[in-house]
C-alpha cells in the first residue's frame, strides 16, 4: 500500500542549528514527492518538490530510492522557520493527481 | 497567482444541521480536492473531483457528500453534521496529468465547529 510516514511530531531545534525533517514512503512505481509548508495563520503551500531538485528558503529535499526516504534539510534553522510541515507523494495512477500526506511534523526553532 | 477560495474562514452549526462549505477555484483546474485536517492525523481526502459532475470517494468519505456542477467550484457537504465532523476543512485544485501539474493549490480553509 501507499504510505508516507513523517516519524517525528514534533521537532525543536535552536536557531541556527541544521534541521532535518524525516519522510519515508511505500510506493511500488516511480515515486513523484513533495514538501508542503503551513505557517502560522497562513494556508498550505507547496515548499519544493523532489523533480525540480531546488532549493527553496534554504531547504533541500533528495529522493532516496535505496532507503524510500525524502528528507527535508536545511544546514541553519531560523525562527521563521517554524511551521507544520507536511510530506506527500503522488498517487498518480492517470490525470487525478492524488496526494497521500503524512501527518506532519511541527518544526519548533527557537531563538 | 492561482487562487483558491474557501467561503467561510469560520462556521458554527448544531447537530443535525445540513452543512455547506463552497471552493473556488480561478485556474480553469480540472481536478479538485477536499480534506481535512486534523491536529496528529495530518490531512484526510474525503473527496475529488477530477471533471465537472465527477466524484470520487477518497479515504473518509462517511457522513460527506460534493458536488461539483461547474468546473470552477467544488461544494463539501455534510448532510447531517455531527461533533465528530468538527474539524479544519481544506479544498485544493491542480490541473490533470502528471509532473508539475499534480501540485496542489490550498484554499485557507474553513474551520467547522458542530456543537
Amino acid at each position: 500500500a501507499q504510505r508516507v510516514t513523517q516519524p517525528e511530531k514534533l521537532l525543536s531545534v535552536f536557531k541556527g542549528a541544521p534541521v532535518e525533517l524525516k519522510c519515508n514512503y511505500s510506493y511500488s512505481g516511480s515515486p513523484e514527492l513533495f514538501w508542503y509548508v503551513q505557517y502560522s495563520r497562513q494556508r498550505l503551500q507547496l515548499l519544493l518538490r523532489h523533480i525540480s531538485r531546488e532549493s527553496i528558503k534554504g531547504f533541500t529535499a533528495d529522493l532516496n530510492k535505496g532507503e524510500t526516504s525524502f528528507h527535508l534539510k536545511k544546514p541553519f534553522a531560523q525562527e521563521e522557520d517554524s511551521a507544520m510541515y507536511y510530506c506527500a507523494l503522488s498517487n498518480y495512477g492517470g490525470s487525478q493527481g492524488n496526494l497521500i500526506f503524512g501527518k506532519g511534523t511541527k518544526l519548533s526553532v527557537k531563538p | 497567482d492561482v487562487k483558491v477560495t474557501q467561503s467561510s474562514r469560520y462556521l458554527v452549526k448544531r447537530t443535525g444541521e445540513k452543512v455547506f462549505l463552497e471552493c473556488v477555484q480561478d485556474m480553469d483546474h480540472e481536478n479538485m480536492f477536499w480534506y481535512r485536517q486534523d491536529p496528529g492525523l495530518g490531512l484526510r481526502l474525503i473527496y475529488f473531483s477530477y471533471d465537472v459532475k465527477m466524484k470520487e470517494k477518497g479515504d473518509i468519505p462517511e457522513g460527506y457528500s460534493v458536488s461539483r456542477e461547474k468546473k470552477e467550484r467544488f461544494s463539501l457537504i455534510l448532510e447531517s453534521a455531527s461533533t465528530n465532523q468538527t474539524s479544519m476543512y481544506l479544498c485544493a485544485s491542480s490541473l490533470a496529468g502528471g509532473g508539475a501539474k499534480n501540485i496542489q493549490y490550498f484554499g485557507a480553509g474553513t474551520r467547522l465547529s458542530v456543537l
